[in-house]
């Protein structure tokens, strides 16, 4: 099956820097992808859309400029999260979608596991 | 009141054992249902679809009530390995053009020797 990628899996860092995610789908091309936040016990919660050579859209209550999403090409979407502060932390997941030969499909990454300290 | 709701669980099961999980969502237009497995600190991954003539997949059933809004999965003869969060998700509205996916909290699984 299709393969989606997120580098790194985990990081830890302090408080006020940046972080950036990355997304990949490995065997398809993905003109949109998705960015899911998970709270510990919660549901995954959908942050925004990526549009490969659009603005994302962002959903109710996130903050873009706090959340950059950019998706440069049909396989890379990055997901930077400025001046990172400890209420930040939380599993984040992307999934990309696969529309190749009819099918409709999104995959998700592994996760990114961010702690900010 | 939240657009998809489950049991929380845990559910706590002998293996061998069927057990049976609910879900309610409110959006009566919601289009496409599922049910996704979540495992510890993992990605959640795709179970199975559900359809409104109900299907199933070896051990696993699920069933769709349009009318109640309600959503279920059956899984018949526990297995250890079935141990994990069950989410259950609907797409409705439009997220930059597409449907979008909307997840539950989930329902947890815990199968014992």
């Amino acid at each position: 099956g299709a393969v989606v990628s997120q580098h790194p899996s985990r990081v830890i860092c302090k408080s006020g820097t940046s972080v950036k995610i990355e997304c990949r789908s490995l065997d398809f091309q993905a003109t949109t992808m998705f960015w899911y936040r998970q709270f510990p016990k919660q549901s995954l919660m959908l942050m925004a859309t990526s549009n490969e050579g659009s603005k994302a859209t962002y959903e109710q209550g996130v903050e873009k400029d706090k959340f950059l999403i950019n998706h440069a090409s049909l396989t890379l979407s990055t997901l930077t999260v400025t001046s990172a502060h400890p209420e930040d932390s939380s599993f984040y997941i992307c999934s990309a979608r696969d529309t190749a030969g009819g099918r409709d499909t999104q995959y998700f990454g592994p996760g990114t596991r961010l702690t900010v300290l | 009141r939240k657009e998809v709701e489950q049991d929380p669980g845990p559910f706590n099961v002998p293996e061998g054992a069927t057990v049976a999980f609910n879900c309610t969502y409110s959006n009566s237009a919601s289009q496409s249902f599922f049910w996704y497995r979540q495992d510890c600190r993992k990605e959640p991954k795709l179970l199975m679809s559900v359809y409104s003539s109900g299907n199933e997949d070896g051990r696993f059933t699920a069933q769709l009530n349009r009318a109640s809004q309600y959503i279920s999965l059956l899984i018949r003869d526990s297995k250890l390995s079935d141990s994990a969060t069950y989410l259950c998700v609907v797409t409705t509205g439009f997220s930059g053009g597409y449907n979008k996916l909307i997840f539950g909290a989930g329902t947890r699984l815990a199968v014992h020797p």
